[in-house]
């Protein structure tokens, strides 16, 4: 039973910014909005997550809805290393973290 | 300092055999998560630890995997009588306090085939 829905792959220029959509329209109001990535063959890395204010810090921002229903992880400017998986995972606590099939992000020169 | 550690990297072994995968999370962490990622699939969650005690064993696939944790620092996940669907990476992750908005951080998994 997913409670995100990501598009399953996306491609990006190299310096520009990455634009990475999630919905979570059965959000609660308890739930926070987490993003992981996964680098090929690395375990999964933590990038940012937040409750209902948008978030920043060194990797990424991230912008929710007013109404929390969808988010989006944004990339300033990308680089060839943000080629990854990105999660995102609706979840109360980090007891309760599942992780679905994610965004394929390719960043191209 | 260290991050999640993990032994063995590789582990071949027959069908039928147990394994023993290992995990060494941050020092001071106090919960520790297992997950299984089948090739080119997301990670599914197979059991939680705060402390020595796992309050949710509940993506345990059989009765063939176990998991402890002792001196709320090193697990041990067991596979017994392996079968070739246990084929996959095994992660584990560590997080300051369990049951709260914290990040997990990631070991770089054991790749496990059986054969």
């Amino acid at each position: 039973d997913a409670k995100t829905t990501q598009p399953t792959s996306m491609d990006c220029a190299e310096g520009r910014a990455a634009n990475l959509p999630c919905n979570h329209s059965t959000i609660s109001g308890n739930e926070y909005v987490y993003w992981y990535r996964q680098i090929h063959s690395q375990g999964p890395q933590y990038i940012i997550h937040g409750l209902k204010n948008n978030e920043t810090n060194e990797m990424a921002s991230l912008i929710i809805t007013e109404d929390r229903k969808s988010s989006t992880l944004i990339l300033p400017h990308a680089t060839l290393r943000d080629t990854a998986v990105y999660y995102c995972i609706v979840s109360q606590n980090n007891n309760d973290m599942r992780f679905g099939a994610g965004t394929r992000l390719t960043v191209k020169p | 300092g260290a991050g999640v550690s993990q032994s063995p990297s590789n582990k071949v072994t027959e069908k039928g055999k147990d394994v023993e995968l290992r995990c060494d999370p941050i020092s001071g962490h106090t919960a520790l998560y297992w997950y299984r990622q089948s090739l080119g699939q997301g990670l599914e969650f197979l059991i939680y630890f705060q402390g020595n005690s796992a309050p949710d064993k509940s993506g345990l696939p059989s009765d063939r995997f176990s998991a402890e944790r002792t001196g709320g620092s090193v697990s041990t996940l067991t596979i017994q009588r392996t079968q070739q669907e246990d084929s996959a990476v095994y992660l584990c992750a560590s997080s300051l306090v369990g049951g709260g908005p914290y990040e997990q951080y990631f070991g770089p998994g054991t790749r496990l085939t059986v054969t």
